[in-house]
């Protein structure tokens, strides 16, 4: 089974400050989504990496792929209230294998 | 573009009865998931089709859990008996391709085991 583990679980911050997720396996992925989640609706894909190393920019959010393919990474800068959700990091590898998310990282932007 | 539709959204059952969850796909998704996701967690996956067969169920509790997509197009997940540790969202998703590509959710459906 591949997991993927994501730190923190929880994360509350007021609005202005800047935030990091991780999101680390021991596996190695072909590919990595991120997700958001609200409340009552299903996961909403923000960005795929492909490419180890890779860096893509979300107007305030950055997410980068670790060089080997095993870790990913969420940056939010100067968060907002709308920013608050469950961000779920996806990971899937060659073959037509299952993709994997992980344990998710709720977070709460407050005024 | 109509997206994933799932249905009910909320059930209610009481222990050892059955339940049974609907799913239609985007239109021209290959790939369909059922995702079991307790509250606060991520979405833990219970089977993967494409098409029509099935790619990975090894999470699949498989006593009770089953599900099927007849015609490659439509799916249904049935739980026979339900538990208590049942209780959850049960997301149903579908995507072009299974790798890389973006998977698109239904709303999902609120199953609570009393």
């Amino acid at each position: 089974t591949q997991l993927l583990e994501q730190s923190p679980q929880f994360l509350s911050i007021q609005e202005g400050e800047n935030l990091t997720v991780y999101c680390n396996s021991s596996s190695v992925f072909s590919s990595l989504q991120w997700y958001r989640q609200e409340p009552g609706e299903g996961p909403v894909l923000l960005v795929t990496v492909v490419t180890g190393g890779e860096v893509k920019k979300l107007k305030r959010l950055t997410f980068q792929f670790g060089d080997a393919r095993k870790d990913s990474s969420l940056h939010i800068t100067a968060a907002q209230t709308g920013d608050t959700g469950l961000y779920l990091c996806a990971g899937s590898t060659g073959g037509g294998n299952k993709l994997t998310f992980g344990t998710g990282t709720q977070l709460k932007v407050e005024l | 573009e109509a997206g994933v539709a799932q249905s009910p959204r909320y059930k209610i059952i009481e222990k050892r009865q059955s339940v049974a969850f609907w799913c239609n796909p985007i239109s021209g998704h290959a790939t369909l998931y059922w995702y079991q996701q307790i509250l606060g967690q991520g979405p833990k996956l219970l089977i993967q089709f494409q098409n029509n067969g099935v790619v990975d169920d090894s999470q699949l509790p498989k006593d009770r859990f089953s599900a099927e997509r007849l015609k490659g197009v439509d799916s249904t997940l049935k739980i026979q008996p339900a538990k208590l540790e049942d209780s959850a969202v049960y997301l149903c998703a579908s995507s072009v391709h299974p790798v890389g590509t973006e998977a698109f959710f239904g709303q999902g459906t609120r199953l609570t085991v009393v």
